[in-house]
This record gives C-alpha cells, sequence and structure tokens, in this order.
C-alpha cells in the first residue's frame, strides 16, 4: 500500500529530553512536511523539505530540527528548546513545484506529551 | 501572510440534514484543499480544489478565485460525517508550497 507511516502513533518524555518523531513515505513524492496542531487549532508548519539534503523552516521552526538524508524519510527532531512541545504533530508529503497536481497527502500522526 | 477564515465554527445537525461550509482567504492562491479531520485525528483529503466545481458523492465543493472563498457542501448527512472539517490553501513561492489551514468547523450530526 502506498502512503505515509508516522511512529510511534503515542510518545510520552519528561522535560528537557530530545525527542525524534518518525516519517516515512512511499509514494515516491520529493516534497515532505511537518505540522503541528494544538487543541481546537489548525495545523502550523514548521518545516519542509523540496528534495533530499536541502529544507527550510516554515512558520514555527524554533525548538525544532529535520534532516533529509533519504528521499523516503524527513524525521523531526522535538528539543529541549521548545517552550511547549506538547502536541499532535502531522506528517505530509505531496509532489514538487508549481503543478497543479502538487495536493498534500498526511501521515497518521503523532501524539507528544512532555511533562 | 495569507488569513484563512471558516465558518461557522461549530454546526450541530440532525441525520439527513445538509449544511455549507466556508472559507474565506485573503490572497490568491495556487491551491485549496478541504480535509475531514476523524476522531482519531487522520486529516481525509476531500477536494483539491483551487477553482471551479468538484462532487464526491454526497460531498461537493465550489471555490470562486476571483472572489477568494471555497465552499463545501454536505448532502444527506450522516453520523460518519461528524469531525472536524479544514480548509487550506497555499501559494506557490520559489516552486514550494506551504499550506495554511483555517481554524476548521466542528460538525456533529446526531442519529
Amino acid at each position: 500500500d502506498g502512503g505515509i507511516t508516522q511512529s510511534p502513533k503515542y510518545l510520552f518524555r519528561k522535560e528537557g529530553q530530545n525527542v525524534t518523531l518518525s516519517c516515512e513515505q512511499n509514494l515516491n513524492h520529493d516534497a515532505m512536511y511537518w505540522y503541528r496542531q494544538d487543541p481546537g487549532q489548525g495545523l502550523r508548519l514548521i518545516y519542509y523539505s523540496q528534495i533530499v539534503n536541502d529544507f527550510q523552516k516554515g512558520d514555527i521552526a524554533e525548538g525544532y530540527s529535520v534532516s533529509r538524508e533519504k528521499k523516503e524519510s524527513f524525521p523531526l527532531t522535538v528539543t529541549s528548546a521548545q517552550k511547549n512541545p506538547t502536541a499532535f504533530y502531522l506528517c505530509a508529503s505531496s509532489r514538487r513545484g508549481a503543478s497543479s497536481q502538487n495536493e498534500q497527502y498526511f501521515g497518521p500522526g503523532t501524539r507528544l506529551t512532555v511533562t | 501572510g495569507i488569513q484563512v477564515e471558516q465558518s461557522p465554527p461549530d454546526l450541530i445537525l440532525q441525520e439527513g440534514a445538509n449544511s455549507t461550509l466556508r472559507c474565506n482567504f485573503s490572497d490568491s492562491v495556487n491551491n485549496l484543499q478541504w480535509f475531514h479531520q476523524n476522531p482519531w485525528g487522520q486529516l481525509i483529503n476531500l477536494f483539491y480544489i483551487p477553482s471551479g466545481t468538484k462532487q464526491n458523492g454526497r460531498l461537493s465543493a465550489t471555490t470562486v478565485a476571483t472572489e477568494r472563498y471555497s465552499l463545501l457542501y454536505i448532502s444527506s448527512s450522516q453520523t460518519t460525517d461528524s469531525g472536524v472539517y479544514f480548509c487550506a490553501v497555499a501559494s506557490i513561492i520559489q516552486g514550494a508550497q506551504k499550506l495554511v489551514f483555517g481554524q476548521g468547523t466542528r460538525l456533529t450530526i446526531n442519529p
């Protein structure tokens, strides 16, 4: 089945620890994205990557880091510098560029709780 | 940046009713998507509709790009239609698209 997988589904961490969220896709998409959702809110863009070994900050990148070593994978690290890390994190992918067919598709998400 | 406003914020209906959800956006866009977020948090793609009208079963959507709004119609609602509906828009900047989401419309369909 083609799709986007995120793991784990639920993640619990102590304050001060870094944590890495996994995102893998087998849709052969060049572009990948990370969004954050807080309760009762829409999604906000953290980072995005259009191609391997390249990525750009989104609207709320502070306290997060990413890597893009493979086309299929775009892991997100929530660092101890992120002031309010508890949230629902969603990964997405799409074709790249200005094509009219660059619809974004989303993974099932990871719920991170930091205490 | 682009602003996206969805209305109404909450909508409660009986099974079988029809509903219209609205999305207003502040600037011209290359991409507009409607999503349904189910109770488990999964975002399900409903429509990719930067302009024009599309239909898929009981759902249809219309985007009037020149007037900067989109409408999602749900006919003969079922309890499984419950959830949050999001509109998201993007412009293409240097080949990259960054979706900006509205706050969503929470739809509750009662049996």
